[in-house]
């Protein structure tokens, strides 16, 4: 069956530094990989996904994320954090069973940037 | 430009009465679906449908029912709410669910059900 782990629920980042938040992944076949960001009290919204091809993704508001089969890993980076990328971030794969577009979302992290 | 509408956006309900959570969007996909976000466990398929006229259960459908009778509407029922379904609930839309799509997910503002 196909799973998401994001190990910490929360990670607290200087503004202007590097922020990393992770996410491991077990699925069947090529995986389909995906990050989204939720504002407080908002919907979720699309950020960057892995599909095939260079393993670093760039995403929306400068993030990015870099896949690594032999870790199952798919963390995003981003360069230099900002105050206003503080939300909850949410790691997911596709699911192959019954419908391609099932996504299987991990339990999510949130972003705490500090000034 | 409206994507994914949900009404209610708030709704505080008495345990064992019906509920309806209304979901409606205008991009025209053909698959739909209805989460629901608790802390600590992220977000969790209650049913989805993928095209007009079909619905499958998810991860945790026990307690609602889905129905999809045009393509641009996906209501979630409550048929006799319990405490434990007290939680935010998500509708989302995206393209055909196929081999070929990619599968990026379209969500609405959320719809909080608090039930006594």
């Amino acid at each position: 069956a196909q799973s998401v782990a994001q190990p910490e629920d929360q990670v607290n980042v200087a503004e202007g530094n590097p922020l990393t938040v992770k996410c491991t992944y077990s699925v069947s076949g090529n995986p389909y990989l995906f990050w989204y960001v939720q504002y407080p009290n908002r919907g979720l919204q699309f950020l960057l996904k892995y599909i095939t091809g260079d393993n670093l993704v760039k995403g929306s508001y400068g993030f990015e994320a870099e896949f690594n089969k032999s870790q199952t890993s798919f963390h995003l980076k981003k360069p230099s954090a900002l105050v206003s990328d503080s939300a909850l971030y949410f790691c997911a794969v596709r699911g192959v069973s019954g419908g391609y577009n099932k996504l299987i979302f991990g339990a999510g992290t949130r972003l705490a940037v500090h000034p | 430009i409206a994507g994914i509408t949900q009404a209610p956006t708030s709704q505080i309900l008495a345990a064992g009465r019906r509920m309806t959570l209304r979901c409606t969007q205008d991009m025209r996909h053909n698959a739909m679906y209805w989460y629901r976000q608790d802390l600590g466990l992220g977000l969790r398929l209650i049913h989805y449908s993928n095209t007009a006229g079909t619905t499958g259960k998810g991860e945790v459908p026990d307690g609602y029912s889905v129905s999809r009778a045009n393509t641009d509407d996906f209501p979630l029922t409550l048929a006799s709410a319990v405490p434990s379904q007290t939680s935010v609930y998500f509708c989302a839309s995206s393209d055909s669910a196929s081999e070929g799509n990619t599968g990026e997910l379209f969500f609405g503002e959320g719809s909080r059900l608090t039930v006594l």
